[in-house]
């Protein structure tokens, strides 16, 4: 079964300064995509970034990138520039490519942001 | 406006009391989906359907019922709910069932308390 870790339960962030988020998957399948979602405190769950895995190139989206090994199977996002705005829980998420197959969550990191 | 509401957004219950946590999307999506959401777990499947009559269990079903009458809703039923459904339950819609990288749109969630 697939398996998504976050290790960092919480993290925190200056304003302006630039955090990173890890997470770890486990699969045996090659063709696959990794996401991270953005719960702010509404609960409303935000799509932020998603790599596909045959891509070698990173995903980046304006202030987010992730840096994504897939030999390591290791899928973390970079948040530059934080903003107050990003305060939130942060998901990690992995879909493989098969008929009606589910999004596999990790257990999610908290990330605060000083002012 | 694109999107997948549920009704209530709030629910305080007691054991035993049936109910039913509505889902509707206005996309024409053929895949949709039931997660909960607990601390330190993330959000896990609860049940799938990959179109009208074509649901199926994902990783936690025990408790639950759903059915896919039309395409556009999909409601999770708990027939007797115990403490331990007490929740963030999350309903989430696609186009494709087979796609991995389709962005999956998720409903705002429901707070779900048994007592």
């Amino acid at each position: 079964a697939q398996t998504v870790t976050q290790s960092q339960p919480e993290m925190s962030v200056q304003e302006a300064e630039t955090v990173t988020l890890s997470c770890t998957y486990d699969t045996s399948e090659s063709d696959y995509y990794l996401f991270w979602y953005k719960q702010p405190p509404s609960r409303q769950m935000i799509l932020v970034i998603r790599q596909e895995a045959y891509k070698q190139q990173n995903a980046t989206e304006n202030r987010f990138s992730v840096n994504f090994q897939k030999a390591a199977k290791s899928f973390s996002l970079k948040i530059s520039d934080s903003q107050l705005g990003d305060a939130a829980m942060y998901f990690c998420a992995y879909r493989r490519r098969r008929y009606g197959n589910k999004l596999v969550f990790g257990a999610g990191t908290i990330l605060r942001v000083k002012s | 406006e694109a999107q997948v509401t549920q009704n209530p957004r709030y629910l305080i219950t007691v054991t035993g009391k049936k109910l039913t946590v509505t889902c509707s999307q206005n996309m024409n999506h053929e895949y949709m989906s039931w997660y909960r959401q607990d601390p330190g777990l993330g959000l896990r499947q609860i049940y799938y359907s990959m179109n009208v009559e074509v649901t199926d269990k994902g990783d936690v079903p025990e408790g639950y019922k759903v059915s896919r009458k039309e395409k556009r809703n999909f409601p999770l039923i708990l027939e007797s709910p115990s403490p331990n459904q007490t929740s963030l339950y999350f309903c989430a819609s696609s186009f494709s069932p087979d796609n991995p990288g389709e962005t999956q749109y998720f409903g705002p969630g429901t707070r779900l308390l048994v007592l």
